[in-house]
């Protein structure tokens, strides 16, 4: 299985920040790698997919860069509603495979 | 929307059984595979396995001796079945959507349904 590494894995920040999450992948991926913002009790949801592709109806204050095994999630302009656990998770292999994410808090 | 559903506690060796419910859209339609991931704090989060509305199913091999996933197109629900259950199986489950196109991201999850094994 193709193993994805998160660092940090917690980080701290203040409302107008700008922070940056890394996610890297044991072997090749390509750009199928995709990101997601989960917060408790809530459905997970998708931000970025294929890398950099910004789904539909999430800011644009979220960006991602990255391609075969390297890896990048920035949000720019922290806002209270981004504090939340990101994961990355790859689909280029089977089974998909999930980073152990990154816990964004308020500083 | 995706919404699990199920008991909340399953004896160890007994049989897990979760239901999700699909609305919003059909779940025939030919733009998606419809999964199954838990999350544990031993092993982050896991793929369990997808299925399409024809009933076609893939599963992760770790589990795939003790797992089935189905569907119910009239009802707009597919289904997890987990066999002889350990205290390991414990975790939140979700539900959720893969996109088929060649990204196969999942764009749509339910909120997880958690389920501990205990007697």
């Amino acid at each position: 299985d193709i193993q994805m590494t998160q660092s940090p894995s917690s980080l701290s920040a203040s409302v107008g920040d700008r922070v940056t999450v890394t996610c890297r992948a044991s072997q090749d991926v390509s750009t199928l790698l995709h990101w997601y913002q989960h917060k408790p009790g809530k459905a997970p949801k998708l931000i970025i997919y294929a890398a950099s592709r910004l789904q539909s109806g999430v800011p644009s204050r979220f960006t991602a860069s990255g391609s075969g095994t390297e890896f990048a999630l920035t949000i720019s302009n922290l806002q209270p509603d981004d504090f939340a656990t990101y994961f990355c998770q790859q689909s280029f292999d089977v089974p998909p495979t999930f980073g152990r994410g990154t816990k964004l808090e308020i500083k | 929307q995706l919404q699990e559903s199920g008991p909340g506690l399953v004896k160890p060796s007994e049989t897990l059984f979760l239901t999700c419910t699909v609305s919003g859209g059909s779940i025939r339609s030919s733009n998606y595979y419809w999964v199954w991931i838990r999350q544990t704090p031993t092993n982050g989060l896991e793929w369990i396995g997808s299925i399409y509305y024809t009933g076609t199913a893939y599963y992760t091999p770790s589990l795939k001796s003790r797992v089935t996933m189905s569907v119910d197109t009239s009802k707009n629900q597919f289904f997890l079945r987990l066999n002889s259950v350990t205290a390991a199986d414990t975790a939140h489950y979700y539900c959720g959507r893969r996109h088929s196109s060649t990204w196969a991201q999942f764009d749509l999850w339910g909120q997880g349904s958690l389920v501990i094994v205990s007697s």
